[in-house]
């Protein structure tokens, strides 16, 4: 029983390019959350999606940053026109039902660096 | 401003020794305290604590929460190398579904 998958492991991207990070959910979860976590701190919430809908955004920068989880296939984090302040590890987490009573389970994350 | 806390931010100490690593938090509407550890990948879930007093133990860890002083403290016995990573500690808030961060304590376990 697969965790949760991401991809890419490592992603180098020159300033104004853009990043896509997948992220496949543990099977039978409907439930994915984004996290960021720059270098020597901890886990910011980014965005909190169900399939085919956005339900919590409120961690996500207003400009450049989208994300989105379809009916089929992986949740992506998109970062258009990349900066350097951009550089950090991207965590995804996963859950059949909202995460309150049970403990999120991350995937080992995509290290984004902007030269 | 939902807020969590960690101390020390770095701490080095020899095998065979006891850590405490500290948690403290301010959130508006509390409703359990999670205990991560991160070597060089995801953090891995260590403890779910939502009630006060009640020590959850694993092998050589165990972690408690004071609800009303508002922390949490882990310690790790006769800790071993394999033991250095960073710990986190994240608080869920009651009716969002998004964990609050601290900043994380490094721990190097000296052979």
């Amino acid at each position: 029983n697969a965790g949760v998958m991401q991809n890419p492991r490592h992603l180098v991207r020159r300033r104004g390019q853009e990043a896509r990070l997948r992220c496949s959910p543990m099977k039978g979860h409907s439930h994915v959350y984004w996290y960021r976590q720059l270098p020597e701190e901890g886990l910011k919430f980014m965005v909190y999606l169900q399939k085919e809908n956005i339900i919590d955004e409120s961690g996500m920068p207003k400009e450049r940053f989208s994300a989105e989880f379809p009916k089929e296939g992986p949740s992506i984090l998109r970062i258009q026109q990349v900066v350097r302040g951009d550089s950090a590890a991207y965590f995804c987490a996963s859950s059949p039902i909202q995460s309150n009573n049970s403990p999120l389970h991350f995937g080992n994350g995509t290290r984004l660096t902007v030269t | 401003e939902d807020k969590v806390v960690q101390s020390p931010l770095s701490l080095v100490v020899h095998e065979g020794d006891t850590v405490t690593l500290n948690c403290s938090y301010e959130v508006t509407n509390f409703r359990s305290l999670l205990w991560y550890k991160q070597e060089k990948k995801a953090p891995t879930f260590l403890f779910m604590l939502t009630s006060s007093g009640i020590e959850k133990k694993s092998g050589r860890l165990s972690s408690i929460l004071d609800k009303k002083e508002l922390f949490s403290i882990l310690n790790i016995t006769a800790t071993q190398t394999g033991d250095s990573a960073i710990y986190l500690c994240a608080v869920v808030i009651q009716g969002a579904q998004k964990l609050v961060f601290g900043q994380g304590t490094r721990l190097t376990i000296n052979p």
